[in-house]
């Protein structure tokens, strides 16, 4: 199955900075989400973006299937930013969400 | 309903007992999903149902684990004999589109602590 690594593992940022997440997967991928888990285990859509660019609000992502990565950017941190952040992906007939390990952020005062 | 609902969204039983989770989908969606977290890990894939047939069983770690869909809609995960190994939070997901390609909405979780 499709292999999906995030990085970096771990990430501790100044509130009002900005930084910018990873996502590969090993193959081409016909549906992939980016989601937010809160300290409560809330998972929460950021995006679904097989490919292409989409901006919502402070967050931003990328797609570039052909080269097989994605990106999540966010800008102007503030600590409800805090959480996990997870990439999952699928591949070809594939019935499920493959989940990365995710990046756990912690967004200081 | 507005998003997808959980229940128990906390469950403590003592090793051995059977347990049972309820999923109640997204109204209309056809596509139903069920993954389980333990603690500090990434989510692991159970099973998924398209409508009430359960094509992908492939995650479902062993046989005391069972699941099934009724009339489309509410989907109940059953886990008998239960171990210590089991205490993790099961997720539930639906999505409208019946292919792959669909957005997945996630409910809030069932907690089980098994003792």
């Amino acid at each position: 199955g499709i292999q999906v690594e995030q990085s970096p593992p771990d990430l501790i940022l100044q509130e009002g900075a900005n930084s910018t997440l990873r996502c590969n997967f090993s193959d081409s991928v016909n549906n992939l989400q980016w989601f937010h888990q809160n300290p409560w285990g809330q998972l929460i859509n950021l995006f679904y973006i097989p490919s292409g660019t989409k901006q919502n609000g402070r967050l931003s992502a990328t797609t570039v299937a052909t080269e097989r990565y994605s990106l999540l950017y966010i800008s102007s941190s503030q600590t409800t930013d805090s959480g996990v952040y997870f990439c999952a992906a699928v591949t070809g007939t594939a019935s499920k969400l493959t989940f990365g390990t995710g990046t756990r952020l912690q967004v200081t005062l | 309903g507005a998003g997808v609902s959980q229940s128990p969204s906390n469950k403590v039983t003592e090793k051995g007992k059977d347990v049972e989770l309820r999923c109640d989908p997204i109204s209309g969606h056809t596509a139903l999903y069920w993954y389980r977290q333990s603690l500090g890990q990434g989510l692991e894939f159970l099973i998924y149902f398209q409508g009430n047939s359960a094509p992908d069983k492939s995650g479902l770690p062993s046989d005391r684990f069972s699941a099934e869909r009724t009339g489309g809609s509410v989907s109940t995960l059953t886990i008998q004999r239960t171990q210590q190994e089991d205490s993790a939070v099961y997720l539930c997901a639906s999505s409208l589109v019946r292919s792959n390609t669909g957005e997945l909405f996630f409910g809030e979780g069932s907690r089980l602590t098994v003792l």
